[in-house]
């Protein structure tokens, strides 16, 4: 059950983009198409962004996106606004029926 | 609207024990699995439990396997987590989370739980 690795920061200018990507093993991200990513504001609850690797909720920009290739997932952010500088955390589920969340990346708006 | 209210955090001293609840409307609760996930001071998230919608199964992470137990009863569509044994590194925000084909969808604001002497 060890996290799966994120960096803890990327930054970028507003309109441009940012990936955040999460790496885990076959036995969670690469071997489930139940990854999930998360955007968290200080002292807020973690909202959802992507599920099923790349779906969106209804209501989540489509400057959101999300991928997977192998073991690792990646969260796109098009076209950044000031409102997006926050935490963003990635999840899988995994072997043994349980689920793993990556450290958490965050993201500045320069 | 789906909303999810947690309760019962507070201060309690190492070895202590505390029972959360997770009071749930605008969705029928007892078609959802549900999930407790923590997230320590300045840190990030961690899975904690789950349990189906029948309350028939549940598991847990490996840092609390033993020492908590979540439960729920849905005639009161409410979540719960039964705390025993708690140490100084279980000090954490507890979120209750629905689940939705393998994804925690909905989350509650949190409740703290502080483990101190």
């Amino acid at each position: 059950q060890s996290a799966l690795t994120q960096p803890r920061s990327v930054s970028g200018s507003p309109g441009q983009s940012v990936t955040i990507s999460c790496t885990g093993t076959s036995s969670d991200v690469g071997g489930y198409n139940y990854v999930s990513w998360y955007q968290q504001h200080p002292g807020k609850a973690p909202k959802l962004l992507i599920y099923d690797v790349n779906k969106r909720p209804s209501g989540v920009p489509d400057r959101f996106s999300g991928s997977k290739s192998g073991n690792t997932a990646s969260l796109t952010i098009s076209g950044l606004q000031a409102e997006d500088e926050a935490d963003y955390y990635c999840c899988s589920y995994a072997d043994n029926y349980t689920w793993v969340f990556g450290g958490g990346t965050k993201v500045t708006v320069l | 609207e789906v909303q999810l209210v947690e309760s019962g955090g507070g201060l309690v001293q190492p070895g202590g024990s505390l029972r959360l609840s997770c009071a749930a409307s605008g969705f029928t609760f007892s078609a959802y699995w549900m999930h407790w996930v923590r997230q320590a001071p300045g840190k990030g998230l961690v899975w904690v439990s789950r349990i189906y919608s029948d309350g028939t199964n549940t598991i847990y992470a490996d840092s609390v396997k033993g020492r908590f137990t979540i439960s729920r009863d849905n005639a009161r569509n409410t979540l719960y987590l039964q705390m025993n044994n708690l140490r100084a590194d279980d000090t954490a925000v507890y979120y209750c989370a629905r689940d939705s084909r393998y994804t925690p969808d909905y989350w509650g604001q949190g409740t703290l739980v502080t483990v101190s002497s």
